[in-house]
């Protein structure tokens, strides 16, 4: 079983579209976790990181349900520039800073 | 301008030649790490290193040696390449690490990524 497990899509979905990814980890014990966003094989960089009490950045709510050990990423009114591979990362502290990460979930927004 | 880099960032070479990608960091972070990105298998750690001279296997460390003799360079080096080592492989940092880290403590900042094959 994967660590981090991930829809890996494509999401194909119009301009204007509200589209929500999900993924589960098998580490009970992790405390730190974040979705992350990359472009076309470029470096990750970092989208938001997700707290137990849910978290909004603009057209971006992340949610965390310990219980289920589950993320997730809804995405508001999608833009073409929206279009990336969205990376479930969880973050296990014990190993000093390693992050494992999900395989990731294709969004491509359309006009 | 504070960054993460990484040479080169295109490589092509043959099984068995030895070679060293590089990684540096300009913001003096004491953690430093490097994964390997492959096709439905996302980022996976290959090494990492919490200090000058402390260094520690990730999940797949075979194949790969790491140094970190300063603290801002901490290169990835192939002594004889395979294969199997064709990857897209990115070096991380952050300022901090472990269990007491808190954001931006623990965020952790990636270099653009070396496309290495070998044939």
């Amino acid at each position: 079983r994967k660590e981090v497990e991930q829809d890996p899509g494509p999401f194909n979905v119009p301009e204007g579209a509200t589209v929500a990814f999900n993924c589960t980890y098998s580490n009970s014990a992790s405390q730190s976790f974040f979705w992350y966003r990359q472009d076309c094989r470029k470096e990750p960089k970092l989208l938001m990181s997700v707290y137990s009490s849910g978290n909004e950045d603009g057209r971006f709510t992340a949610q965390l349900n310990r219980a289920s050990q589950y993320i997730s990423l809804l995405i508001r009114d999608s833009k073409l520039s929206d279009s990336a591979t969205y990376l479930c990362v969880v973050r296990e502290e014990e190993y000093g800073n390693k992050l494992v990460f999900g395989a990731g979930t294709i969004l491509r927004v359309k006009s | 301008e504070a960054q993460v880099t990484q040479n080169p960032r295109y490589l092509i070479t043959v099984t068995g030649k030895k070679l060293t990608v590089t990684c540096s960091q300009n913001m003096n972070h004491e953690y430093m790490s490097w994964y390997r990105q492959d096709p439905g298998l996302g980022l996976r750690q290959i090494y990492y290193s919490m200090n000058v001279e402390v260094t520690d296997k990730g999940d797949v460390p075979e194949g790969y040696k790491v140094s970190r003799k300063e603290k801002r360079n901490f290169p990835l080096i192939l002594e004889s390449p395979s294969p199997n080592q064709t990857s897209l492989y990115f070096c991380a940092s952050s300022l901090g690490y472990g269990a007491l880290a808190t954001n931006p403590y623990y965020e952790q900042y990636f270099g653009p990524g070396t496309r290495l094959t070998v044939t």
